[in-house]
């Protein structure tokens, strides 16, 4: 079955940067998008953006823009996320997930869900 | 941006009881919403997308209905595994895919 298998928690100070990885295995890495959602303590799930690896197009959610990059890296099937001028209130699990439905049937007319996720990743953002 | 409202907050029943949970949206979404299932320590898990359609693997007791604004999950016997927290998304107005802020399913 499909795996999106994430790095490990990382810890931060105020204004540093943090980049998160996301290994895709089990499909075809190009034909899905892959959008980055986190969560933090005790709190509900936050999408922050996607990107479509193929042409590597992002989408943003606008309190992210100018401070999150998404990348992907197709000859490892990776997607990347990074996360700049980092705050306490960044502290949170940072989940990848697979978009659906698949690219080739969705237009971005319309958004995505989420099919299968990574494990996440806890970034700790303390001075 | 889409608001989802999500209601109860809490839900308390008890294992082979039915659960109903609501999900409202600020403005019509036609039947783009999902629900996804969270337990604590883990990712959360898509149930069902595009209002109704249960995704891989999801047991027939989990049902969506609803279009425009207003959404229900259903799930017709609760068993032990499926006390939870639960959220909606819309995928309709984007970006942002936004989610509601979630309805624990707790054991009464």
């Amino acid at each position: 079955q499909v795996q999106l298998v994430q790095s490990g928690a990382e810890m931060r100070k105020p204004g540093a940067s943090v980049k998160v990885s996301c290994k895709a295995s089990r499909y075809t890495f190009t034909t899905y998008g892959i959008s980055w959602v986190r969560q933090a303590p005790g709190q509900g799930l936050e999408w922050m953006g996607r990107t479509t690896p193929h042409d590597g197009h992002t989408n943003y959610a606008q309190r992210f823009q100018g401070r999150v990059t998404m990348t992907t890296d197709t000859s490892t099937s990776t997607a990347y996320m990074e996360l700049r001028s980092l705050r306490s209130d960044d502290t949170a699990v940072y989940y990848c997930a697979r978009d659906f439905p698949p690219l080739d049937q969705n237009d971005y007319v319309w958004g995505y869900y989420f099919d299968n996720w990574g494990q996440g990743t806890l970034v700790t953002v303390s001075s | 941006e889409i608001v989802l409202t999500q209601s109860p907050a809490t839900l308390s029943l008890s294992p082979g009881e039915r659960a109903t949970l609501s999900c409202r949206a600020s403005e019509s979404i036609n039947s783009h919403l999902a629900w996804y299932q969270q337990k604590p320590g883990q990712a959360p898990r898509l149930l069902i997308y595009d209002a109704s359609n249960r995704a891989t693997g999801i047991p027939a007791r989990f049902s969506g209905s609803g279009s425009g604004t207003d959404f229900t999950l259903t799930i017709s016997s609760l068993e032990p595994e499926d006390f939870a927290v639960y959220y909606c998304q819309q995928r309709s107005h984007w970006p942002p895919n936004t989610f509601g802020q979630g309805t624990k399913l707790d054991i009464k």
